[in-house]
């Protein structure tokens, strides 16, 4: 176990609706990455938030969306879904100090469907 | 994008025997990572290495990384059973982990 936690587990959407993945970080972590990570395939980096502030972004379109909290934790949102949303969301937690960022853990993800 | 291509896609060998497997990058790294993943669940961190190492070991792993080649690879010595799993490499231009994945190797360890 990592010590990062994300919620829900499943998820069932339909095309055209808004969600909301979170994520808990480790305990002492600063820095939080979300990844997408389509059937068959390897984890796609979405954005990264350090210190509350978007710190990164992937290619993903400005539909996906972030937050992090004073407390480190963290949300994605994704609007107007689309079936290719379908995938493994994964987030992930670091310490980060000045530019350079340390050994990051992973959660177990939430499975979202887009139907 | 993927900036890393492992190779191959999947592997199965018997249990007691090594496991070589091998990932490519297209641009300048900081650091490359291997991690583990289980049944599409979360990834493990295995290992990294910095641009300027050319080979670290971790118990029964041992990570190359030649940047010249742009190439970089994992060896499983003495396969488990349990070592069933997707296995990914990850590059950090910039080491802020902003990953980079390759599209992993499947590996079977029959028993």
């Amino acid at each position: 176990e990592t010590g990062v936690t994300q919620s829900p587990t499943h998820l069932i959407k339909t095309r055209g609706q808004q969600v909301t993945l979170r994520c808990s970080s480790q305990s002492g972590h600063n820095t939080v990455s979300w990844y997408q990570q389509a059937l068959g395939q390897g984890p796609q980096f979405i954005f990264q938030y350090y210190r509350e502030e978007e710190n990164g972004r992937g290619n993903f379109p400005p539909r996906f969306s972030g937050l992090q909290f004073p407390n480190y934790s963290s949300e994605l949102n994704v609007n107007a879904l689309e079936l290719d949303d379908s995938a493994l969301y994964l987030c992930a937690s670091s310490f980060r100090v000045s530019d350079v960022a340390y050994e990051q853990y992973f959660g177990p993800g939430t499975r979202l469907t887009v139907t | 994008s993927q900036q890393g291509e492992e190779d191959p896609q999947a592997l199965s060998i018997q249990e007691g025997e090594n496991a070589t497997m091998n990932c490519s990058y297209k641009t300048s790294i900081n650091n490359l990572q291997w991690y583990r993943q289980n049944s599409g669940r979360g990834l493990v961190h295995l290992i990294l290495i910095r641009s300027n190492e050319r080979e670290k070991h971790s118990g029964r792993l041992r990570v190359t990384l030649d940047t010249s080649k742009k190439s970089s690879s994992l060896l499983i010595t003495a396969s488990r059973a349990a070592d069933t799993a997707s296995y990914f490499c990850a590059t950090d231009t910039n080491a802020g982990n902003m990953l980079t994945f390759g599209g992993g190797t499947r590996l079977m360890v029959k028993p």
